[in-house]
C-alpha cells in the first residue's frame, strides 16, 4: 500500500533510554517531516528534511535528531528520553505542487 | 501571538446541524489555506485547501477565507457521525513547512 509507514505504534521507554522512530514512504516524496501532537496543543514541527542528505530544525528540535541517508526513509532518533518527550508522533511527506502532506498513522510514545 | 490559533472546543452537535470551524492567523502575507481531518488515533488527513480570498465548496464541505479579517472557515452542512473528528486548519510558512491550528474536536451525535 503506497503511503507513510512508522514503526512502532505504541513504544514505553524509561527516563534516560534512546530510541529510534522508523518512517518509511514508497511515494518518492522528496520532502519528509517529523511532527509531534500534544492534547490541545496542534502539531509542533520537530525536524523535516527536503531531500536525500538534507535536514533541518523545526520549531521544537530539542532532545531529538534526524538523518536522511536515502529518500525513502527518515528515522527521527530520541537519546536520553525524558517525560516531555511523551506524546504521538507523526511523519508525514509531500510531493510537487499541491497535494498537501501524507501522514504516518503516528507512534505513541510513554516516558516514565 | 500564535500564528495560527484555532478554539480546540470540544464542539458536540446533533446530526444533520450546520457545523462552523474557525481559526484566526497573525501573517497578511499567507496566501494558501488548508483544513485537515484527524480521526482518533490516526494521522491527519488533507480535507481542503483553498488560495487566497473566497469560497470553495467540496460536497457538504466549504472553506471559506476572509484576507481582510485573517479568519478561514470550514462549514460542514447536514453533519452525519461520520464527520466526528479533530479538524485542523494549517498554513504553508514558506519552505515547504505548515504551521497548524490547535484543532477543533467536533462530535456529531445521532
Amino acid at each position: 500500500n503506497a503511503g507513510v509507514t512508522q514503526t512502532p505504534k505504541f513504544r514505553i521507554l524509561k527516563i534516560g533510554q534512546s530510541m529510534t522512530l522508523q518512517c518509511a514512504q514508497d511515494m518518492n516524496h522528496n520532502y519528509m517531516y517529523w511532527y509531534r501532537q500534544d492534547p490541545g496543543m496542534g502539531l509542533k514541527l520537530i525536524y523535516y528534511s527536503v531531500g536525500a542528505g538534507i535536514t533541518d530544525k523545526g520549531e521544537v528540535p530539542n532532545g531529538y535528531n534526524v538523518s536522511r541517508s536515502t529518500t525513502e526513509d527518515f528515522p527521527l532518533r530520541l537519546e536520553l528520553a525524558a517525560p516531555s518527550q511523551t506524546s504521538v508522533y507523526f511523519c508525514a511527506s509531500e510531493g510537487q505542487g499541491a497535494s498537501g502532506y501524507t501522514f504516518g498513522s503516528g507512534t505513541r510514545l510513554t516516558v516514565v | 501571538q500564535k500564528e495560527v490559533e484555532q478554539d480546540p472546543g470540544p464542539l458536540s452537535v446533533p446530526e444533520g446541524a450546520i457545523v462552523s470551524l474557525n481559526c484566526t492567523y497573525s501573517n497578511s502575507a499567507f496566501q494558501y489555506f488548508m483544513w485537515y481531518r484527524q480521526y482518533s488515533r490516526k494521522g491527519p488527513e488533507l480535507l481542503m485547501y483553498t488560495y487566497s480570498s473566497g469560497n470553495k465548496e467540496d460536497g457538504r464541505f466549504t472553506a471559506q477565507v476572509d484576507k481582510s479579517s485573517k479568519y478561514i472557515s470550514l462549514f460542514i452542512r447536514d453533519s452525519q457521525p461520520s464527520d466526528s473528528a479533530t479538524y485542523l486548519c494549517a498554513i504553508p510558512q514558506g519552505a515547504q513547512k505548515l504551521v497548524f491550528g490547535q484543532g477543533t474536536r467536533l462530535t456529531i451525535n445521532p
